[in-house]
Order: C-alpha cells, then sequence, then structure tokens
C-alpha cells in the first residue's frame, strides 16, 4: 500500500463547477499536511497548508481529518486556469512524501 | 520569494558518465532534497540533507550520491549514468522545522543514451 493515497482522475469539470480532491495516508505519525499545484512540464508549487482546525484561502479549501487520516481540496467556481496536477503532501521529520497526483481539466 | 536554482533544464548524458546536477538555494534553508519524478511512480526522494556535510538517504538512493559542502548549494552525482536514470529531477529546499513547506527548483530533464 502507498503511503499516500490519491485518485489519479482525471477529473473534467465545466467552468464554475465545485470539485473536491481527496487523499489519505497511511501513517498515523504524519505532522504536516500540504496541496501542491503541478502544471504540465513544469515544478510543484505550493497551494497552501492544511491544518487541523480546516483553512480556506480564496477559493480553495482544505480539511484534515486525522482520525480517518485523510486530506481534502475543494475548489469553488472553477476557473480554467484551474486546470493542473494536485498533489496531496504528507510530511513526517521533515520528509516529505507525495501522493501520485489529482488531475483537473476544467472546460469552457 | 525564495528561489531554488537547478544548473540545467535540459541535459543529455551517455551511458556510463558520471554526471553532476546542481542546485542552489537563496534562503538560508537548513534543509534540502533531491527527487525525481516519473510518469506513473510520482516524486521519490532520492537523497536529503538537513545541514552541511550532513546527507540522508531518500527511498531511492542506489545509483546517486550527493554533496553539501555549503549551506546553499546541494550536488547530485550519478557515478555512473544509466538509461534507468533517465527521468525529470528536482531539487527542493525548506526551513528547518515539521511545517515547513518544500519549494522546488524548475528541474532538469536528464536523457541518459
Amino acid at each position: 500500500r502507498k503511503e499516500v493515497e490519491q485518485d489519479p482522475g482525471p477529473f473534467n469539470v465545466p467552468e464554475g463547477a465545485t470539485v473536491a480532491f481527496n487523499c489519505t495516508y497511511s501513517n498515523s505519525a504524519s505532522q504536516s499536511f500540504f496541496w501542491y499545484r503541478q502544471d504540465c512540464r513544469k515544478e510543484p508549487k505550493l497551494l497552501m497548508s492544511v491544518y487541523s482546525s480546516g483553512n480556506e484561502d480564496g477559493r480553495f479549501t482544505a480539511q484534515l481529518n486525522r482520525a480517518s487520516q485523510y486530506i481534502s481540496l475543494l475548489i469553488r467556481d472553477s476557473k480554467l486556469s484551474d486546470s493542473a496536477t494536485y498533489l496531496c503532501v504528507v510530511n513526517i521529520g521533515g520528509k516529505s512524501t507525495f501522493g501520485d497526483g489529482t488531475t483537473l481539466t476544467v472546460k469552457p | 520569494d525564495v528561489k531554488v536554482t537547478q544548473s540545467s533544464r535540459y541535459l543529455v548524458k551517455r551511458t556510463g558518465e558520471k554526471v553532476f546536477l546542481e542546485c542552489v538555494q537563496d534562503m538560508d534553508h537548513e534543509n534540502m532534497f533531491w527527487y525525481r519524478q516519473d510518469p506513473g511512480l510520482g516524486l521519490r526522494l532520492i537523497y536529503f540533507s538537513y545541514d552541511v556535510k550532513m546527507k540522508e538517504k531518500g527511498d531511492i538512493p542506489e545509483g546517486y550520491s550527493v554533496s553539501r559542502e555549503k549551506k546553499e548549494r546541494f550536488s547530485l552525482i550519478l557515478e555512473s549514468a544509466s538509461t534507468n536514470q533517465t527521468s525529470m529531477y528536482l531539487c527542493a529546499s525548506a526551513q528547518g522545522g515539521v511545517n515547513s513547506p518544500l519549494h522546488f527548483g524548475n528541474g532538469t530533464r536528464l536523457t541518459v543514451t
């Protein structure tokens, strides 16, 4: 079983849609959590950290459920520019493990 | 803004060559990392370093070594390049602490022929 698992998608949604990604992790000692965005042939870039109380950044909301060992990312009012691969990242002791990513395509 | 610079964007090497991939960060970060990314396999950690002259093996260290002589520079070395090391190599840095996110360089696409 992989340490960090994501639904690979692809998710194909129309502009304006709400889309949610989930990610599960296997190590209960995991300490911190992040979502990254990666555009085609580019490096991953930090989208947002994920806090236990949940956090929001504009159209993006991240949630953490430690009991069930999953994190989620909700994107509201999708834009064409949101098309990318979204990577879930789990950190233990400063070492990060990445999920394989979920691909999102937002269509006009 | 954090800047992580990788010395080459594209590199083509022959089997058996010794290959050096260089990475420099300008934010005085404690931690530096080398990943490779392959289709269907995601990002996999090769080596990392929490301090100068310190190194730790990641998940796939075989065939690689690293050097960290200065805090800002972390080099990945392929001792004898092989075709299965053809990949995208990504360097990253982070401040010390478990809640520090990674900041990536723009990657080196290495082809070994």
